[in-house]
């Protein structure tokens, strides 16, 4: 079963717009990691946060996590064309394994 | 650094029918995983290898399904025989050690179709 639940399922915005989109999970993490994959490819990891973090920076990237309410979110500022993806949390727990969510998808309109 | 490499791209069987996938990870790293995809979803864990030992095995149908990493490099991934539920897309991942932070490394998967 899916441990980490993306919303919303997709998301159409213009250029230049920010994207948010949150993941919820059920139970504890060690760290929750973002995900993206584009049309056709593997996935490419973008940020880590660990379970004591609160917020994190990549680049145009953000990323908050919420343990009280076993949720995290992840911006996209200034969004562009080549971000057009899909965004998956992935949760690992203390077992070292990771467990992703089915994902948002992202659409940047030109 | 060459990423991590899969083949084929695309399979198409028929039901029944046995197939095999080939993933060599990133030279150098200890954990190779096999994810499966189905469309619309999220990558599912099926086994872990810690250089050429399962380290986990829990979510691998192992009645038609069976995986290797001889030598601790390479590595394949078999169903035997192939049921329609089969079709996804499978992923080979790989990281340099087994750490609660380690970065997966994806490969470019293959997407499997059981008619």
């Amino acid at each position: 079963s899916q441990q980490g639940e993306e919303d919303p399922q997709a998301l159409s915005i213009q250029e230049g717009e920010n994207a948010t989109m949150n993941c919820s999970y059920k139970t504890s993490i060690n760290n929750l990691q973002w995900y993206r994959q584009n049309s056709g490819r593997g996935l490419v990891h973008l940020i880590l946060i660990r379970s004591n973090e609160r917020e994190k920076h990549s680049g145009r990237l953000r990323v908050t996590l919420d343990t009280s309410k076993k949720s995290s979110s992840l911006l996209i500022t200034a969004s562009r064309a080549a971000d057009t993806a899909s965004y998956f949390c992935a949760r690992k727990g203390n077992d070292y394994k990771l467990s992703f969510g089915a994902g948002t998808t992202v659409t940047v309109r030109a | 650094e060459a990423g991590v490499a899969q083949s084929p791209r695309y399979k198409i069987i028929e039901k029944r029918q046995s197939v095999a996938f080939w993933c060599n990870p990133i030279s150098g790293h200890a954990t190779l995983y096999w994810y499966q995809q189905i469309l619309g979803q999220g990558p599912k864990l099926l086994i872990q290898f810690q250089n050429n030992g399962v380290v986990d095995d829990s979510q691998l149908p192992k009645d038609r399904f069976s995986a290797e990493r001889l030598k601790g490099v390479d590595s394949t991934l078999k169903i035997q025989p192939a049921k329609l539920e089969d079709s996804a897309v499978y992923l080979c991942a790989s990281s340099l050690l087994r750490t609660s932070t380690d970065t997966q490394y994806f490969g470019p998967g293959t997407r499997l179709t059981v008619l």
